[in-house]
């Protein structure tokens, strides 16, 4: 089946400093999806992505879609200690019978040292 | 307006057991979609529901199973349960069957002892 492998599993940086971190599949996907979540909550979007070489950005937050498919990278600038969470990368696939199903990485655990 | 909300928010049952989960999507959502995530995972996506028809499934066994009302809320039943279905149970709602991210609610964490 579809498998996400997300890096780093967790980073521990100042506050200030720019994060980067992304996430591979085996599979192409026609969406890439980006989401944070805090303890005892659901993930909240933060980011969507539609297209192959498609860059967006979210006030300090920047994601890109890989040219291949199978990739998407999203960076923090500047981090704040609200930025403190778990992210998740998830990707939705073309194929029709599964048209709502989200594939999700493992997630990335992020700590904001002040 | 209300997110998704979903109910109970925690629930210990004991293996063997029946556990019916429920979820409320946001007004004018007709889908509901399913996730399991066990601590240290992402989410794993067990159904969709779309105008009151399952229109996805993943890969969980035939204990597991969900339905779609009228008002478009859902409920997850997990049948037999065991200690590895202890997990928190995450519903997101949308508007329409294929879109492109969905507003999860704050789920159900149930733990089988």
């Amino acid at each position: 089946g579809q498998q996400l492998n997300q890096s780093p599993q967790s980073m521990f940086i100042q506050e200030g400093e720019d994060v980067s971190m992304n996430c591979t599949s085996s599979s192409i996907f026609n969406t890439w999806l980006w989401y944070k979540q805090d303890p005892g909550e659901g993930p909240v979007l933060l980011i969507a992505l539609y297209k192959a070489g498609e860059l967006t950005s979210n006030g300090r937050l920047t994601a890109q879609f890989g040219i291949t498919r199978k990739d998407s990278f999203l960076n923090i600038s500047a981090s704040i200690p609200s930025d403190v969470g778990i992210y998740f990368c998830a990707g939705q696939a073309a194929d029709n019978t599964n048209a709502g199903k989200s594939t999700f990485g493992d997630g990335t655990t992020l700590t904001v040292k002040p | 307006d209300a997110g998704v909300t979903q109910s109970p928010t925690h629930l210990i049952k004991t293996r063997g057991q029946h556990v019916t989960l429920r979820c409320s999507p946001i007004s004018g959502h007709k889908s509901v979609s399913w996730y399991q995530q066990v601590l240290g995972q992402g989410p794993q996506f067990i159904f969709q529901y779309y105008e009151k028809e399952e229109r996805g499934r993943g890969n969980f066994p035939d204990r597991f199973s969900a339905r779609q009302f009228p008002n478009y809320s859902s409920e997850l039943n997990v049948n037999a349960l065991l200690l590895g279905d202890s997990a928190l149970y995450l519903c997101a709602s949308s508007l329409a069957r294929q879109t492109y991210g969905y507003t999860f609610g704050s789920g159900t964490r149930l733990t089988v002892v």
